[in-house]
């Protein structure tokens, strides 16, 4: 049982280039999360999806762009890398948002921006 | 917009010790998730719990809604339980900025 699998796990930038963070989850969950962890904060809300096609803005969304072309995959894009986007993210899916049903995350991607 | 605070954000106790960490929040909700993130690893999920008391092994974690409260206990503590705790809303919106536990031999 996979759950939800990111890649890469570690990735280093330079300043503008873009990228392509992959998450995938094999649960079947409606919805999907992106978050952004920095040192001593919380989670912090990028991008949530309720389902395939449809996407919302969370807490940060600016600087990321994400699709959800199916129920399983949730890819965040970097376009113009900026070293304030130097984080570890986190995907990860639920079967509902504000029921009883526990998130699930990935192992996270270490991005460092230079 | 609902708050989540944790208590103590640092804790260092010796192997066998009792490990209590709270966790409140602002507004009603009707669960609360408890998270477990090992240095350099993922975040695994503990506990969803909505009302009284879950346990699974060493751990416990409580809740009382009305008072807008939460426990995780530890019992018999383990260099192994050392990591960061989380608690969180169930709307995946709002985590507390954790509480980094480490349990020394």
């Amino acid at each position: 049982n996979a759950g939800v699998t990111q890649t890469p796990k570690f990735r280093i930038l330079k300043i503008g280039q873009s990228m392509t963070l992959q998450c995938t989850q094999d649960m079947n969950h409606n919805y999907m999360y992106w978050y952004r962890q920095d040192p001593g904060m919380g989670l912090k809300l990028i991008y949530y999806s309720v389902g395939a096609g449809i996407t919302d803005k969370g807490e940060v969304p600016n600087g990321y762009n994400v699709s959800r072309s199916t129920t399983e995959d949730f890819p965040l894009r970097l376009e113009l890398a900026a070293p304030s986007q130097t984080s570890v993210y986190f995907c990860a899916s639920s079967y509902s948002r504000f029921g009883n049903q526990p998130q699930h995350f990935g192992d996270g991607t270490r991005l460092s921006i230079l | 917009k609902n708050e989540v605070e944790q208590s103590p954000q640092n804790l260092t106790a010796q192997e066998g010790e009792f490990i209590t960490i709270n966790c409140s929040y602002s507004v009603g909700i009707s669960a609360l998730h408890w998270l477990q993130q090992h240095p350099g690893g993922g975040i695994v999920s503990l506990f969803m719990l909505s009302s009284g008391k879950k346990k699974h092994g060493r751990l416990i974690a409580t809740i009382n809604i009305q008072e807008k409260h939460s426990s995780l206990h530890i019992t018999a503590s383990h260099p192994r339980d050392s990591a960061v705790y989380i608690c969180a809303a169930p709307d995946g919106l709002t985590f507390g900025k954790g509480t980094h536990l480490i349990i020394q031999p």
